[in-house]
């Protein structure tokens, strides 16, 4: 079985602010990791996902994130933020190997930037 | 127009009334899904489907139902509301490269059970 645990429900920051959203996970197979972003009023967008290779995961809008397989995480990044990033970020895994392509999500964190 | 389509966007209805969600997409995937957000609780599965002659149920399928009308089309039902199925219901499709595809989801639909 899988689990997903964001380690924060909610961070504030101010704008141009760096900023890490904290995401373990746990599972008994190997995964597939991903961060979709909730922007108010509408449904999740896939921001990155971590496949296979390098660690480091670049994707849209300046975020980045970093596989960490010892420590069983990946944290998000963006190393200066601004006030269109408020959003809610959703930590998810799915189990390589699997067809089913399901997803396993965390409980969000709520991202809010203030100026 | 968007990839994923739910209707309606909003719903108040009544104890006990029958509700249907409706799910469309236009991204030719074989591959939907039903989750329901609540907060602070992430989302959760409640049914999935691989093709119109496949459904399974995901960890939370009690007091739901769903139909694969068509590829493009996958309906969640409640037979029966209740409050407590008072929540955000998202419809999405994914890539048909199984674990690795990347998901789409619709806008959503918030459900209120009074």
């Amino acid at each position: 079985a899988q689990s997903v645990t964001q380690l924060d429900s909610q961070v504030p920051v101010f704008e141009e602010a760096p900023v890490e959203l904290r995401c373990n996970y746990s599972s008994s197979v190997s995964v597939y990791l991903f961060w979709y972003v909730q922007y108010p009023n509408q449904g999740l967008q896939l921001l990155l996902k971590y496949l296979s290779g390098s660690t480091l995961v670049k994707g849209i809008n300046g975020f980045e994130a970093e596989f960490n397989k010892s420590q069983t995480s990946f944290h998000l990044r963006k190393p200066s933020v601004h006030i269109s990033d408020t959003a809610e970020y959703f930590c998810a895994v799915s189990s390589r190997g699997s067809t089913l392509g399901r997803l396993y999500f965390g409980r969000g964190t709520q991202l809010t930037v203030w100026p | 127009d968007a990839d994923v389509t739910q209707t309606p966007r909003n719903r108040i209805t009544k104890t006990g009334k029958r509700i249907m969600l409706e799910c469309s997409q236009t991204k030719g995937h074989d591959r939907m899904y039903w989750y329901r957000q609540d907060p602070g609780l992430g989302l959760r599965l409640i049914y999935y489907s691989f093709d119109v002659k496949d459904i399974n149920k995901g960890e939370i399928s009690d007091g739901y139902s769903v139909s694969r009308q068509a590829q493009a089309k996958f309906s969640l039902s409640l037979e029966s509301a209740i409050p407590n199925q008072t929540a955000l219901y998202f419809c999405a499709t994914s890539e048909g490269q199984g674990a690795r595809g990347r998901a789409f989801f619709g806008q959503g639909t918030r459900l209120t059970v009074v």
